[in-house]
């Protein structure tokens, strides 16, 4: 168990294309999480999955942004028409239903919007 | 509106001196409190929580109701505490940590 990978770890792209981001989550953890985080600033929620519905979704999100988890293991996050104000590190976190309530992040994903 | 303070950007001390880092939530209800750390090149992890009354690494938080803080302290800070400090809450039966922007720590030899 190497804990939560985030991949790429970095990625450039120039405004208005579109971008995906993978997640894997420690294996058995049911919960999981995508955070964006931006220079000087804390962990921003984004998205909330639990297996592989998505409970809940931050109402800062524009249409944009879509996030899936479909068999309730690997996450995928899309922003569409990508803005130079996405750019910021995106990360992902896991944790186990019942368990301890210990988020285990992921390294994150540096997006740089040009 | 559910919200984490943390006043300081950053918090230089010397070795061997105390350390006090500020957390103040605001939150209509009875949060779980956290303290996450992330040191230099590794991932955000968790400290501690304030239901598990512990001391890790040498770091105790107690949870003030009646001031809603959650201050992070240390009587003897170490080099190894450098780091960037986030205080988080989350409330009962929700989902979603709120997390505080942070402030690092510097300990000066």
């Amino acid at each position: 168990d190497t804990g939560v990978s985030q991949d790429p770890r970095h990625k450039i792209t120039k405004r208005g294309q579109n971008v995906t981001f993978r997640c894997d989550p420690i294996s058995e953890h049911n919960r999981l999480y995508w955070y964006r985080q931006t220079l000087g600033q804390g962990p921003e929620f984004l998205t909330y999955f639990q297996n592989e519905a998505q409970l809940e979704k931050s109402r800062l999100l524009s249409d944009r942004f879509s996030a899936e988890r479909p068999k309730g293991s690997f996450s995928t996050l899309e922003i569409q028409r990508t803005e130079q104000g996405d750019s910021a590190m995106y990360l992902c976190a896991s944790t186990r239903m019942g368990g301890y309530e210990k988020l285990f992040f992921g390294s994150g994903t540096q997006l740089s919007v040009l | 509106a559910q919200r984490v303070t943390q006043p300081e950007k950053l918090l230089s001390v010397f070795k061997g001196a105390p350390v006090e880092l500020k957390c103040n939530y605001s939150y209509s209800g009875s949060p779980e409190l956290f303290w996450y750390v992330q040191y230099s090149r590794q991932r955000l992890q968790l400290l501690l929580r304030h239901i598990s009354r512990e001391s890790i690494k040498g770091f105790t938080a107690d949870l003030n109701k009646g001031e809603t803080s959650f201050h992070l302290k240390k009587p003897f800070a170490q080099e190894e505490d450098s780091a960037m400090y986030y205080c988080a809450l989350k409330g009962p039966g929700t989902y979603k940590y709120i997390f505080g922007t942070g402030t690092r720590l510097k300990v000066l030899a």
